[in-house]
C-alpha cells in the first residue's frame, strides 16, 4: 500500500462549482499535511497546509484534516478555469522528517 | 530574490554518459531536497541535505550522488546516465527542514532525457 494516495482523476467539475480533492495516507504518525498546486510544465506551489483535525480556511481553499480516520482533503469553492492543475498531497513524517508525496489528482474546471 | 534556481532547463544525455544538476537558494535556507518526477508517480526525493556539511538517502537514490557544496547550493550527479533516469527533476528548499512542518520551495526543474 502506497503511503499517500490520490485519484489521479481528471476530476472535471463546471465554472463555479466546488471542488473536492481527497487524499488518504497510512503513516499514523505523521503530524503535518500539505497541498500543493502545479500547472501543466511547472514547478509545485503550495496552496495550504494543516496540523490539526478539523477545517483551515484561506480564501477560496479549505483543508479539511481527519487523522482517526487517516485522510486529507481541500475543497475549492467558486472553481475557476485557472484552478485547472494538478495538486499534490504530502505528508511530513515525524519519524524522517522528510515529505511524501501522493501522485496527484488532475482537475480540470470548464467554463 | 530569485528563489531556487536549477540548471541547466533541458539536458539530452546518451546512455552512459555523465552530468551534473545543479541548484542554488538565496533564502538562506538550512535543508535542500532533490526528486524527480514522472508521469503519475509524484513527486520521490532522492537525496536531501538537512543542513550543510550532511546529506541522506532518500526513497530512490541509486544512480545518483549529491554535493551539498555550501548553504546556497545543492548538486546532483548522475555518474553513467540510463534511459530508467529520464525525467524532471525538481530541487528544493526549506527554512529549518525535515519537512515537518516547512514549507518546501521548489525550483523550476531540469528535464532530462536519456536516449
Amino acid at each position: 500500500q502506497k503511503e499517500v494516495e490520490q485519484n489521479s482523476g481528471p476530476l472535471s467539475v463546471p465554472e463555479g462549482a466546488i471542488a473536492s480533492l481527497n487524499c488518504t495516507y497510512s503513516d499514523r504518525v505523521s503530524q503535518s499535511f500539505f497541498w500543493y498546486r502545479q500547472y501543466s510544465g511547472k514547478s509545485p506551489e503550495l496552496i495550504m497546509s494543516i496540523y490539526s483535525n478539523g477545517d483551515k480556511e484561506d480564501g477560496r481553499f479549505t483543508a479539511q484534516l481527519n487523522k482517526a480516520s487517516q485522510y486529507v482533503s481541500l475543497l475549492i469553492r467558486d472553481s475557476q478555469p485557472s484552478d485547472s492543475a494538478t495538486y499534490l498531497c504530502a505528508l511530513g513524517s515525524s519519524n524522517t522528517g522528510k515529505l511524501i508525496f501522493g501522485q496527484g489528482t488532475t482537475l480540470q474546471v470548464k467554463p | 530574490n530569485a528563489g531556487v534556481t536549477q540548471t541547466p532547463k533541458f539536458q539530452v544525455l546518451k546512455t552512459g554518459q555523465s552530468m551534473t544538476l545543479q541548484c542554488a537558494q538565496d533564502m538562506n535556507h538550512n535543508s535542500m531536497y532533490w526528486y524527480r518526477q514522472d508521469p503519475g508517480m509524484g513527486l520521490r526525493l532522492i537525496y536531501y541535505s538537512a543542513s550543510e556539511g550532511t546529506t541522506d538517502k532518500g526513497e530512490v537514490p541509486n544512480g545518483y550522488n549529491v554535493s551539498r557544496l555550501n548553504k546556497r547550493e545543492f548538486s546532483l550527479r548522475l555518474e553513467s546516465a540510463a534511459p530508467s533516469q529520464t525525467s524532471v527533476y525538481f530541487c528544493a528548499s526549506s527554512e529549518v527542514g525535515g519537512g515537518g512542518t516547512d514549507t518546501q520551495y521548489f525550483g523550476p526543474g531540469t528535464r532530462l532525457t536519456v536516449l
